[in-house]
């Protein structure tokens, strides 16, 4: 089964610090994805990246937030200065071409104090 | 109103019963994906469907596209203690899979 891995798996952090949250999508996928889902509701898109850049985002990403493929593998998702209300899990995302098969990583839990 | 609507928001059963979950969407849904998740987990996907009428098994899970109604159904058969979790489904209402809507989720536990 192919997989998205995800680090961290958790991570804590003081109000107004940068956090950068990593993925490793699956090796042949050409789309990628981010999404968020706060404790106890929907899973909520945040921005979808092809070919090197964003294309589609959310009202949630605003500039505080960036997405950057540095190399061939890695996708990170940054948040510039975390609020207490960005304190949510963090799933990374990706498909092929098709599109037919979404696979979500396991997710990196952010908590924002 | 939501545009993606699951029903119900929660099931018990007892093992080896049958269930069915429904997800309705407001918009034409042009792709209908299906995710299991365990609390504090990542989403497992489970199929997807695109055209009306289509329907996809894999082992007791079976899933089904009624395009009209916008609405697809999840059905387990004979369910087992393993397919407790949350049910989740994801559509594509925009024409490509750029974005998925999630509905809320249904709670599946499932009691010996």
């Amino acid at each position: 089964e192919p997989e998205v891995t995800q680090t961290p798996s958790h991570q804590v952090t003081q109000m107004g610090q940068e956090v950068i949250l990593r993925c490793v999508p699956i090796s042949n996928h050409l789309y990628f994805y981010w999404y968020r889902q706060i404790l106890g509701q929907k899973v909520e898109f945040l921005v979808s990246f092809y070919n090197n850049e964003i294309s589609e985002k959310s009202e949630i990403f605003d500039d505080q937030f960036s997405v950057e493929r540095p190399d061939g593998s890695n996708f990170t998702l940054k948040i510039r200065s975390t609020k207490l209300e960005d304190s949510a899990m963090y799933f990374c995302a990706s498909t092929d071409s098709t599109g037919n098969t979404i696979y979500f990583g396991e997710g990196s839990w952010l908590t924002v104090v | 109103s939501q545009e993606l609507e699951q029903s119900p928001q929660s099931l018990i059963v007892q093992e080896g019963k049958n269930l069915t979950i429904n997800c309705t969407s407001s918009k034409t849904l042009y792709g209908l994906y299906w995710y299991k998740q365990k609390y504090g987990e990542g989403l497992i996907f489970l199929m997807m469907l695109q055209k009306g009428g289509e329907e996809k098994s894999h082992e007791k899970i079976t899933a089904k596209l009624d395009e009209k109604k916008q609405q697809s159904s999840l059905h387990i058969t004979a369910s087992q203690p393993s397919h407790a979790g949350t049910y989740l489904c994801g559509a594509d209402i925009m024409g490509h899979t750029d974005k998925l809507i999630f509905g809320t989720g249904t709670r599946l536990q499932v009691f010996p």
